[in-house]
């Protein structure tokens, strides 16, 4: 059984901080680390799909960076606004012939205004 | 052009009794994935279903099934209900086209069902 670790499990910012949080999975097992958005009452939306050590991807005020070596990928935020209030999702594609994400427990992010 | 969409959005069974949950994958999509998501937990996998078979399976019991109809719209099917079935039921659609296996993931809001 895969462990993807998140943490923290919870933060609260002020709105205009900058925030970043941790997934790390078993670097021996990786194939690709997707990142997802999940805000309350609406479906989780893909962020980011990584799949090379280094890679670093972009999505406007929300960066990822991946480290298949040692195991972990960093989501940053950059000036948090209140709608960046999600729990924020990693999952681990573990093997060229697999089909399944592993997930971890997710991050809660809550923006204060 | 519509998402994801997924029937009932809540529900209430007993244990023993059977359910039946139903998704329309995105437009264009043709892999349905089932996910489990208990409370405190991350979305666990169920099944995968490609070209109306069953491609890949996690660890769950045989209680669990379903199946992909031709115009890839899938059904998760749990018979003998447990009160340790109650989750959201989370189904996620894709194309098989990528640069990873699974591809980026289209879900949708969920069925959540409780099992008293």
């Amino acid at each position: 059984i895969l462990n993807v670790e998140q943490s923290p499990q919870s933060l609260h910012v002020q709105e205009g901080d900058s925030t970043n949080f941790t997934c790390s999975f078993p670097s021996s097992n990786f194939y690709a680390l997707h990142w997802y958005r999940w805000e309350t009452a609406k479906s989780p939306e893909a962020l980011f799909v990584m799949t090379l050590n280094g890679d670093e991807k972009k999505k406007g005020r929300i960066s990822a960076t991946l480290n298949t070596k040692e195991g972990y990928s960093y989501l940053y935020i950059k000036g948090s606004q209140p709608e960046d209030s999600a729990t924020y999702l990693c999952a681990l594609e573990d093997g060229a012939g697999s089909y399944q994400l592993t997930f971890g427990k997710g991050t809660k992010l809550s923006v204060i205004p | 052009d519509a998402g994801v969409t997924q029937s009932p959005t809540h529900l209430i069974k007993t244990r023993g009794q059977q359910v039946t949950l139903r998704c329309s994958p995105k437009s264009g999509h043709d892999t349905v994935s089932w996910y489990q998501q208990a409370l405190g937990q991350g979305p666990q996998f169920i099944f995968q279903y490609y070209e109306e078979e069953e491609r890949q399976r996690g660890n769950f019991p045989d209680r669990f099934s379903g199946h992909q109809f031709p115009n890839y719209s899938s059904e998760l099917n749990v018979n003998a209900l447990l009160l340790g079935d109650s989750a959201l039921y989370l189904c996620a659609s894709s194309t098989t086209h990528g640069f990873s296996n699974t591809g980026e993931l289209f879900f949708g809001e969920g069925s959540r069902l409780t099992v008293l």
